[in-house]
């Protein structure tokens, strides 16, 4: 099967400028994550969808970060203005999620897009 | 809270040697842990999970982890380390009472020297 696919790979920007960042996840995939990492840390939950409703987003700036997952499948991430602390990859990740037994399901990354907000 | 901690930043071990990267957690409900390993400019690959059953996990590319309940570890081992298991590994803990959040510990950079 094809894995998470994301686009761009790579992104430079001025800071203050915006940007979006898109996800494709596998196929039939009900859980879409969004995680941002920065250089030498693990991977931070930015977002978290089920279909394509908002589980989880506590831990998303929402005065600049938005994301979107309107038909349940693709999703979108933007930041609008960027700062030079959003430097970053970004990682979108999906599962199975069933709704039975979800704790069991792995997690699948597609190659993140690296950002550099300058 | 949920939480993982890998204590070493870096690990350096000989090819042929036996490599350890070290893991332990705190839940406060059942532990469902996994293992990733991040090679320069790509995502997270899956290697192994934990989620019940034997104590000893075999994942892809001959590791395995051994889950420790009294010592609430969960350390990723190979018998035979290869130049390229050279990578970024990052233990996780899943939270099933938190909408099944995942968790990353901070990772441990593994060099595998010729």
């Amino acid at each position: 099967e094809a894995g998470v696919a994301q686009s761009p790979r790579y992104k430079i920007i001025e800071k203050r400028q915006s940007v979006a960042f898109w996800c494709n996840p596998i196929s039939g995939h009900a859980t879409l994550y969004w995680y941002q990492q920065i250089l030498g840390q693990g991977p931070k939950l930015l977002i978290q969808f089920q279909n394509n409703g908002v589980v989880d987003d506590s831990q998303l700036p929402k005065d600049r970060f938005s994301a979107e997952r309107l038909k349940g499948v693709d999703s979108t991430l933007k930041i609008q203005p960027a700062k030079l602390e959003d430097s970053a990859v970004y990682l979108c990740a999906s599962s199975r999620n069933k709704r039975t037994l979800a704790f069991r399901e792995t997690q699948y990354f597609g190659p993140g897009t690296r950002l550099l907000v300058l | 809270a949920q939480s993982v901690a890998q204590p070493e930043d870096q690990v350096n071990v000989a090819e042929g040697n036996p490599l350890t990267v070290k893991c332990t957690y705190s839940v406060s409900g059942n532990p469902y842990l996994f293992w990733y390993v991040q090679y320069p400019n790509r995502g997270l690959q899956f290697l192994l999970k934990y989620i019940t059953g034997d104590n000893l996990v075999k994942g892809s590319y001959g590791f395995e982890a051994e889950f420790n309940k009294s010592q609430t570890s969960f350390h990723l081992k190979k018998p035979s380390a290869l130049v390229s298991d050279s990578a970024l590994y990052f233990c996780a803990v899943r939270d099933e009472n938190n909408f099944n959040k995942f968790y990353f510990g901070s990772g441990t950079k593994l060099n595998v020297k010729p």
